[in-house]
């Protein structure tokens, strides 16, 4: 699976949009994007993928760029429990031996009151 | 409950012991995902099931680490001889697979293992 970079971390206030970026420049045709967020002392938790449309679900956008080199994740409205590390990363198509998820170190926002 | 099921929460062991560490999928989800999680690191592939055999095992550190799933439903993560550096928490993960399959993977809440 294609190698994915994230600053280490970034914060916003609350109410505010938070915007986290992710640079995949080597990734496949036929890799998905996804993001996972993990609270502290939970199991990571699924948030939104695509492949190159941008995407849009009740917990957060997502946005690829034209030539699928990188992507954001918009959190239109963070609240304090959107604090958490989000993991940006690159997947094969769900088959065989290659559907795991490779996590990196992810990017810690903080969201301050 | 509905969703991945781990246990024990919490296990401390001594260094050289034995442990078991289960893990109780989404009902009907075919593939079965372990990994573990050292502080302040993402979590770390560990195997992969589908069904009941192995479909990628590459992540298992060594001959110490092996995790079972006979009915494909339960699995067990069994660990020989523990050291110290195997203290982290271990996550599980199903997901279910067929059309309309997002991919998605379900976590559990982990099992934290210290080994003293």
């Amino acid at each position: 699976d294609a190698k994915t970079t994230q600053p280490p971390s970034m914060d916003c206030a609350e109410g505010r949009a938070a915007n986290l970026p992710c640079n995949h420049s080597t990734i496949s045709g036929n890799e998905y994007v996804y993001w996972y967020r993990q609270i502290h002392s939970q199991g990571p938790q699924y948030i939104i993928h695509g492949l190159k449309n941008n995407e849009t679900n009740e917990m957060a956008s997502l946005i690829i760029t034209e030539d699928r080199k990188s992507s954001t994740l918009i959190l239109p409205h963070a609240t304090l429990r959107d604090t958490a590390v989000y993991y940006c990363i690159v997947r094969s198509p769900s088959t065989g031996a290659n559907s795991k998820l490779t996590f990196g170190k992810g990017i810690t926002l903080s969201v301050r009151p | 409950g509905a969703g991945v099921s781990q246990t024990p929460s919490n296990k401390v062991t001594e260094k050289g012991k034995y442990v078991e560490l289960r893990c109780d999928p989404i009902s009907g989800h075919t593939a079965l995902y372990w990994y573990r999680q050292s502080l302040g690191q993402g979590p770390e592939f560990l195997i992969y099931f589908q069904g009941t055999g192995a479909a990628d095992d590459s992540g298992l550190p060594n001959d110490r680490f092996f995790a079972v799933r006979p009915e494909g439903s339960v699995s067990t993560l069994k660990i020989q001889r523990t050291e110290r550096g195997d203290s982290a928490v271990y996550l599980c993960a199903s997901s279910g697979t067929g059309t309309g399959n997002t991919g998605e993977l379900f976590f559990g809440e982990g099992s934290r293992l210290t080994v003293l």
